[in-house]
């Protein structure tokens, strides 16, 4: 069974950092593209980051590109997300996701990130 | 950038009724790359469609996509209880490189 259970999420105040965790099970990690998608409050999916299995090939959204930074460490099964300069705006429920193709069967349950003062 | 836009953006419809869910392309999206997922309140998103048209594992065959190009629908042939939620449709491999539509909601009528 494939599960993915993210941590690191909290609160933190404008301009500060945060680093997201997603650690995976049940497939083989090293050969699945990864992704990260969050979900505003009673907002629409929106795709964050993406990178490939060997981590050589990542990918992001133009509202957090030069901001968050997406990497893996194939030897823990784990993939991350480095969140810097965080805004108001970046205020969502952060999903982690296996990619296979071009869909996205399998999520973990998503870590709450609130940035506010 | 392809924008998904989905409609409508609520439909009401009881039980035992069919819903049909569009989903419209900016631009040509390949089918290949095309799905649906549905989501419940406080829950992460299933994937119900890939490929337009392919069920995802342990998808009840009243679920069903079909389209091309810029076109899609997800159909519901009577809808069941659980089947009140929110649905997304999705594209990949197009700059923004993932990205969703803006939900419909079927609730009950």
């Amino acid at each position: 069974e494939v599960q993915l259970l993210e941590s690191g999420g909290g609160l933190v105040q404008p301009g500060g950092s945060l680093r997201l965790s997603c650690a995976a099970s049940g497939f083989t990690f090293s050969v699945n593209a990864m992704t990260w998608v969050r979900q505003a409050p009673g907002k629409r999916l929106e795709w964050v980051s993406g990178l490939s299995g060997s981590g050589g090939s990542t990918d992001y959204a133009d509202s957090v590109k030069g901001r968050f930074t997406i990497s893996r460490d194939n030897s823990k099964n784990t993939v991350y997300l480095q969140m810097n300069s965080l805004r108001a705006e970046d205020t969502a429920l952060y999903y982690c996701a296996r990619r296979r193709g071009g869909e996205l069967p399998d999520w973990g349950q998503g870590t709450r990130v609130t940035v506010s003062s | 950038e392809i924008v998904l836009t989905q409609s409508p953006g609520t439909l009401s419809l009881s039980p035992g009724e069919r819903a049909t869910l569009s989903c419209r392309a900016s631009q040509s999206v390949s089918s290949t790359y095309l799905a649906w997922y549905q989501q419940k309140p406080g829950q992460a998103p299933r994937l119900l469609i890939y490929a337009a048209s392919s069920r995802a594992t342990g998808v009840p065959d009243r679920f069903s996509g079909s389209g091309s190009g810029t076109d899609f629908t997800l159909t519901i042939s009577r809808l069941e209880p659980e089947d009140f939620a929110m649905y997304y449709c999705q594209q990949y491999g197009s700059s923004p490189k993932l990205t969703f539509g803006g939900g419909t909601k079927v609730e009950i009528k």
